[in-house]
């Protein structure tokens, strides 16, 4: 059972350009989050997708996009990219227990992946 | 004051020693989540617990929900557990879309 796994590792880009991030979360997991944490900083929520739907955001621009596949997978969209931009993009994939959303959750981590812009 | 307060932010710490980190929080939860990050690295979750005590291995985590509280200890410490110890609550007690972390405690393990 693979647990979550992102892809890319690592990515350059330019500024001004576009950039597409993906999560697939663990096996038997609904629901994504996407965080980003800069260097020296703790993660900042981005938003969550459950049944293809953002459910919550985050204070993130609208250049900050996402999607959710039925089999739950999940891209991060970035456009228009800034230097402030460059940071480790979090995907936290989550099952809920009991009530929807409620605060008893299984939560794992990927590895991330590290956006750098020049 | 942030939602979440953890100490100390730094700890060196030599092998075999006894190890607590602390996190305090400021809003109403039932559940809060222990991580671990090692540099440059993803996070990975040990524990999530909404009372008393959890063990894993050599890692203890203990939360008092009334006292808004909660310990990461770990037992006869090893160089391989120097990382970045994290707590995240979700911001409220009722909708965890998305978790408040702590600023993190590093803790180094010297040999």
């Amino acid at each position: 059972d693979a647990g979550v796994t992102q892809s890319p590792t690592h990515l350059i880009k330019t500024r001004g350009q576009q950039v597409t991030l993906r999560c697939s979360p663990k096996s038997g997991h609904d629901t994504v989050s996407w965080y980003q944490q800069a260097l020296g900083q703790g993660p900042q929520f981005i938003f969550q997708y459950y049944e293809e739907e953002e459910r919550q955001r985050g204070n993130f621009p609208d250049r900050f996009s996402g999607h959710q596949f039925p089999n739950y997978s999940s891209e991060l969209n970035v456009n228009a990219l800034l230097l402030g931009d460059s940071a480790l993009y979090l995907c936290a994939s989550i099952l809920y227990f009991g009530d929807p959303f409620s605060s008893y959750n299984e939560q794992f981590f990927g590895p991330g992946t590290r956006l750098t812009v020049l | 004051k942030n939602e979440v307060e953890q100490s100390p932010q730094n700890l060196t710490a030599q092998e075999g020693e006894f190890i607590t980190i602390n996190c305090s929080y400021s809003v109403g939860i039932s559940a809060l989540h222990w991580l671990q990050q090692h540099p440059g690295g993803g996070i990975v979750s040990l524990f999530m617990l909404s009372s008393g005590k959890k063990k894993h291995g050599r890692l203890i985590a203990t939360i008092n929900i009334q006292e808004k509280h909660s310990s990461l200890h770990i037992t006869a410490s090893h160089p391989r557990d120097s990382a970045v110890y994290i707590c995240a609550v979700p911001p409220n007690a009722q909708g965890a879309q998305k978790l408040v972390f702590g600023q993190g405690t590093r803790l180094t393990i010297n040999p």
